[in-house]
C-alpha cells in the first residue's frame, strides 16, 4: 500500500538556518504530494503541494519539489523563525482518491533565537 | 482562519460516559473527515462522508459513531471509551473528487479516565 516515510526528528535550529525536512513516498501512479503543518495546540494547516512531477510548491519561504525519479518530496526553507517552531506532516493523495490522504509521522521543528 | 471549526476544543469523560464532538465547516466542501492523532503515531483516518454518505469506515470500534446529518455538519459519537481512545480527534473537508487538499479544524483534545 501506500506510504510516507519522513525523517526522524526532533529538529534543533538556530534562527536563520537552513531547513530541510525529508520525505520519500511509496504509490502506485502519480499522487499529489502536501505538507502540512501543525502548530502547538492546533490542527493541521496546508503549508503547499504539488500534484504532478517536477511541480515546486511554496508558500511562507518553504519550496518542496516534487521528484518522481527519487520519489520524494523534501522541505527546504532558506532561513527559519522562531514562528516556524512546529511539526511538518508530508502526506501523499493517490491518483483518482482524494479521500486517502496517507501522512508521514511527522518531524518536530525547533528553531532557537 | 480555518473555515473548519471543532467543538469542544477540550473534553474529559469517564468510560461510562457518553459524548459527541461536533465538527462545522464553512467552505461549501461535500466531503468531511474524522482523524485520530495519537501521540508518536502518524494520522489515522477514522471515517469519511462525502455527500452525506459515508463510504469509508477503516476498521474503528463500535464504540464511535459517525453521524453526517447534512453536508456542513459531522459528529462523532461517543460511548464507553477506553483510556487508549484518548487522542487529539481532528475534522476535515474537502471539495472535489481528485486529489483535492483537505482542511482541517484546530481539533478536540480528548481524554479518557
Amino acid at each position: 500500500g501506500d506510504s510516507v516515510t519522513q525523517m526522524e526528528g526532533p529538529v534543533t535550529l538556530s534562527e536563520e538556518a537552513f531547513l530541510t525536512i525529508n520525505c520519500t513516498y511509496t504509490a502506485t501512479g502519480y499522487p499529489s504530494l502536501f505538507w502540512y503543518v501543525q502548530y502547538p495546540g492546533e490542527g493541521l494547516q496546508l503549508l503547499l503541494k504539488a500534484t504532478k512531477a517536477d511541480d515546486k510548491g511554496s508558500n511562507k519561504g518553504f519550496e518542496a519539489t516534487y521528484r518522481k525519479e527519487t520519489t520524494s518530496f523534501h522541505l527546504e526553507k532558506g532561513s527559519v523563525q522562531v514562528s516556524d517552531s512546529a511539526v511538518y506532516f508530508c502526506a501523499l493523495s493517490p491518483s483518482g482518491s482524494a479521500r486517502q490522504l496517507t501522512f508521514g509521522s511527522g518531524t518536530q521543528l525547533t528553531v532557537l533565537p | 482562519e480555518t473555515g473548519v471549526t471543532q467543538t469542544p476544543r477540550h473534553l474529559v469523560m469517564g468510560m461510562t460516559n457518553k459524548k459527541s464532538l461536533k465538527c462545522e465547516q464553512h467552505l461549501g466542501h461535500n466531503a468531511m473527515y474524522w482523524y485520530k492523532q495519537s501521540a508518536k503515531k502518524p494520522l489515522e483516518l477514522m471515517f469519511v462522508y462525502s455527500l452525506e454518505e459515508r463510504v469509508e469506515n477503516n476498521s474503528v470500534p463500535s464504540r464511535f459513531s459517525p453521524e453526517c446529518p447534512n453536508s456542513s455538519h459531522l459528529f462523532l459519537h461517543l460511548h464507553t471509551l477506553q483510556p487508549e481512545d484518548s487522542a487529539l480527534y481532528l475534522c476535515a473537508s474537502s471539495q472535489g473528487q481528485n486529489q483535492e487538499t483537505q482542511y482541517f479544524g484546530p481539533g478536540t483534545r480528548l481524554l479518557v479516565l
